[in-house]
């Protein structure tokens, strides 16, 4: 069992349509990370955040503490937005990431 | 935002011979680079944590003689892969460490698909 899961692991949607990709974790952490990979393979990072809600342009993630989730939220979604999305954590003690599975985005126009 | 290079993006190489990857921070220092290895359809897998001027630490069953990392400078960090084989097949990703204002960033690169013949 992952220790860090994602929700869902497939997601297609029409243009336009709002997203939404959900990112539990089971301990605490000091920072969680969301991270944009296109096919072809490069990694691109998104978001670092420790606490509450950044944005960027169309792409806004949140992060709840308490309950140990996250979401990255992507508004008015666009074919350019597929690409696997991945949520991954790095725990207190030290630097090293643990990733999720990814959620496989797939915007058809 | 920072940037991290690899080199080269893509490589094929004969069974039995070495493939070097670098990994390069061009505009911070990295004391620590990470060497990540991902499978298809799979998430990336840390393969080895590499730390300036001293021994990278390996995550159990990667072989340090096998995949040889070197980090001489604050921006650049190799990874070496010797006698490779069919198997060594796989898409190798590297990241920087940036620790600007406490907090730790790590920045990827675009990774390097390697096909061993």
């Amino acid at each position: 069992k992952n220790e860090v899961e994602q929700s869902p692991q497939n997601l297609t949607a029409q243009e336009g349509e709002f997203i939404t990709i959900n990112c539990s974790y089971s301990v605490g952490i000091s920072a969680l990370h969301w991270l944009q990979q296109h096919p072809g393979g490069g990694i691109v990072s998104l978001f670092m955040l420790s606490s509450g809600k950044k944005k960027h342009g169309r792409l806004i993630a949140t992060i709840n503490i308490q309950e140990k989730h996250s979401s990255l939220h992507i508004t008015a979604s666009h074919p350019r937005d597929s690409a696997v999305y991945i949520c991954a954590v790095r725990y207190a003690s030290g630097s090293r990431l643990t990733f999720g599975e990814g959620t496989q985005l797939t915007v058809n126009p | 935002g920072a940037v991290v290079s690899q080199h080269p993006s893509r490589v094929i190489c004969k069974s039995g011979t070495s493939v070097k990857i670098e990994c390069r921070s061009l505009d911070f220092q990295a004391t620590t680079m990470f060497w990540y290895r991902q499978f298809p359809k799979q998430s990336l897998m840390l393969m080895a944590t590499s730390n300036e001027g001293s021994k990278a630490t390996y995550e159990q069953g990667v072989e340090k003689d096998k995949f040889l990392i070197n980090h001489a400078s604050l921006t650049l960090s190799t990874l070496t892969v010797t006698s490779a084989h069919p198997e060594d097949s796989s898409f190798y990703i590297c990241s920087a460490e940036q620790t600007a204002g406490g907090s730790l960033e790590q920045y990827f690169g675009p990774g390097t698909r390697l096909t061993v013949t």
